[in-house]
């Protein structure tokens, strides 16, 4: 299987909060990333955790660690139509991060 | 500003003919990353310098190289591109491999083979 596995996707309403998930396999990753990647554009640091946190809130983005199961979760607050991208968990263990296939976030009227 | 600049935007090139994509950046970074993005796919790391110091990730084919010539630049070469290199490149670069460094990307190159 893959190291960090994500849905592909999630689609909710203007205003409501939106949660992505993920998980993880390795236990030694030192830090937890969130990337957002607009249309045709590269991808943009969101947030990070560090593994020794449980919880990481950053203006309307809330940062969920569990590191027992390895489960990472990102929840966006009051959703816009400008948060519609593509959402990428990434895990760093040595120096390289490894990234998931991504969430394509859908955010409709 | 952007910080880290890729050129160019979009590339088309033919099958098996050489193409170099470049990347710059204005950060003063020591590490330098290629990444080859697929759709839906994750971003898959196909090498990285640390200053000059090249690391090629073990399952990159033979047909990809990379050059870095100062701090600033650094270039894919696809030596002969088939219909699979059709992909996004995305190039970024960090401070140091072993702290919190965050990952600062470019734009990408989005690669066309005929």
């Amino acid at each position: 299987g893959e190291d960090v596995e994500q849905s592909l996707f999630l689609s909710v309403r203007e205003g409501d909060s939106s949660v992505i998930n993920c998980t993880y396999t390795d236990s030694s990753s030192t830090y937890l990333y969130w990337y957002k990647q607009e249309p045709g554009a590269g991808l943009q640091l969101l947030t990070y955790i560090f593994s020794n946190m449980d919880m990481k809130q950053d203006q309307r983005l809330t940062v969920l660690l569990n590191k027992k199961d390895k489960h990472l979760s990102l929840r966006i607050a009051d959703t816009q139509t400008g948060d519609s991208a593509i959402y990428f968990c990434a895990e760093k263990r040595s120096y390289i991060p490894t990234f998931g296939r991504g969430t394509s976030l859908i955010v409709h009227p | 500003d952007a910080m880290v600049i890729q050129n160019p935007r979009y590339q088309v090139t033919q099958f098996g003919k050489p193409v170099t994509l470049s990347c710059s950046q204005t950060l003063n970074h020591n590490v330098m990353y290629w990444y080859q993005q697929k759709s839906s796919q994750a971003p898959k790391l196909l090498f990285h310098y640390y200053d000059k110091d090249f690391n090629n990730e073990a399952d990159t084919p033979d047909n990809f190289q990379s050059r870095r010539p100062n701090t600033s630049f650094c270039f894919l070469d696809i030596r002969s591109p088939g219909l699979g290199d059709a992909a996004m490149y995305l190039c970024a670069t960090s401070g140091r491999q072993t702290t919190n460094e965050k990952l600062f990307f470019g734009s990408g190159t989005q690669l066309s083979v005929l």
